[in-house]
C-alpha cells in the first residue's frame, strides 16, 4: 500500500502567520489527494480533494498544491480556529491512506 | 443536509465482537457507498472497509479481511460496523464516512459520523 508522509509533525504558529504542511507519498498518486483538519474529540473535516480544490465552505485561506508524490497545505494567516491537526489522504490506489497529521499549534 | 448518527460507546473484553452502527439521513442512502474508518489513540487514520449501501456488497483492507462484516438495513438507512475477536489494538475511535465518489471503494470523505469509541480492556 502506499505510505503517506507528514512533515513537519508538530507546527508552532502565531496567529495572524502562515503556514505551511507538506505531505510526500511512497509512490505517485497524481492528483488523488485530500487534506482533513481534526481538532479534538471531533471527526476530521475535508478542506482540499483532488490536490488543490477546496471543499464547500472552506475559507480561501486554505489552499492545496502539488502533483504525484509531493503536496502541499498553505494556510495563509492563521486564525485561532485554525489550530487542530492536519492529515493528508490518498485515493488513488487501494486501499486509501492518511498520513499521521501535523498539528498546528499556538 | 447528510448526517451520519452513529451508536454510542462501548466497553469489551479481549476476544469478545462489537457492532457499531451509522444511521444515515439527508440524502437517498443507496446512492452513496459508506466507509468504515478508524483512529486508535496517537495514531493516523486507517480505512477498514466499504459497503455498496445499495447491493450490500462489500470490500475490507485485508488486515481486517478474517474478521471485520460490514453490512446495511436500506429501509433504516442504517450502515454496521462488526469486528470480532477484539485485542487492546482495537481500542479506538470508529467512525462512518461517506464522499464524492459515489460508490466508489477508494474515494475522499465529504461526510463523517461523530465517532463511536471502542475500549476493549479486561
Amino acid at each position: 500500500e502506499i505510505v503517506m508522509t507528514q512533515s513537519p509533525a508538530t507546527l508552532s504558529v502565531s496567529p495572524g502567520e502562515g503556514a505551511t504542511l507538506s505531505c510526500r507519498a511512497s509512490e505517485s498518486v497524481r492528483s488523488k489527494l485530500a487534506w482533513y483538519q481534526q481538532k479534538p474529540g471531533q471527526a476530521p473535516r475535508l478542506l482540499i480533494q483532488a490536490a488543490s480544490s477546496r471543499a464547500t465552505g472552506i475559507p480561501a485561506r486554505f489552499s492545496g498544491s502539488g502533483s504525484g508524490t509531493e503536496f502541499t497545505l498553505t494556510i495563509s494567516s492563521l486564525q485561532s480556529e485554525d489550530f487542530a491537526v492536519y492529515y493528508c489522504q490518498q485515493y488513488y490506489n487501494w486501499p486509501q491512506t492518511f498520513g499521521q497529521g501535523t498539528k498546528v499549534e499556538i | 443536509q447528510v448526517q451520519f448518527l452513529q451508536s454510542g460507546a462501548e466497553v469489551k473484553k479481549p476476544g469478545a465482537s462489537v457492532k457499531v452502527s451509522c444511521k444515515a439521513s439527508g440524502y437517498t442512502f443507496t446512492t452513496y457507498a459508506m466507509h468504515w474508518v478508524r483512529q486508535a489513540p496517537g495514531q493516523r487514520l486507517e480505512w477498514i472497509g466499504w459497503l455498496n449501501a445499495d447491493y450490500g456488497n462489500t470490500k475490507y483492507a485485508p488486515k481486517f479481511q478474517d474478521r471485520v462484516t460490514i453490512s446495511r438495513d436500506a429501509s433504516a438507512t442504517t450502515a454496521y460496523l462488526e469486528l470480532s475477536g477484539l485485542t487492546s489494538e482495537d481500542t479506538a475511535v470508529y467512525f462512518c464516512a461517506s464522499g464524492g465518489g459515489g460508490m466508489a471503494t477508494i474515494t475522499h470523505f465529504d461526510y463523517w459520523g461523530q465517532g463511536t469509541l471502542v475500549t476493549v480492556s479486561s
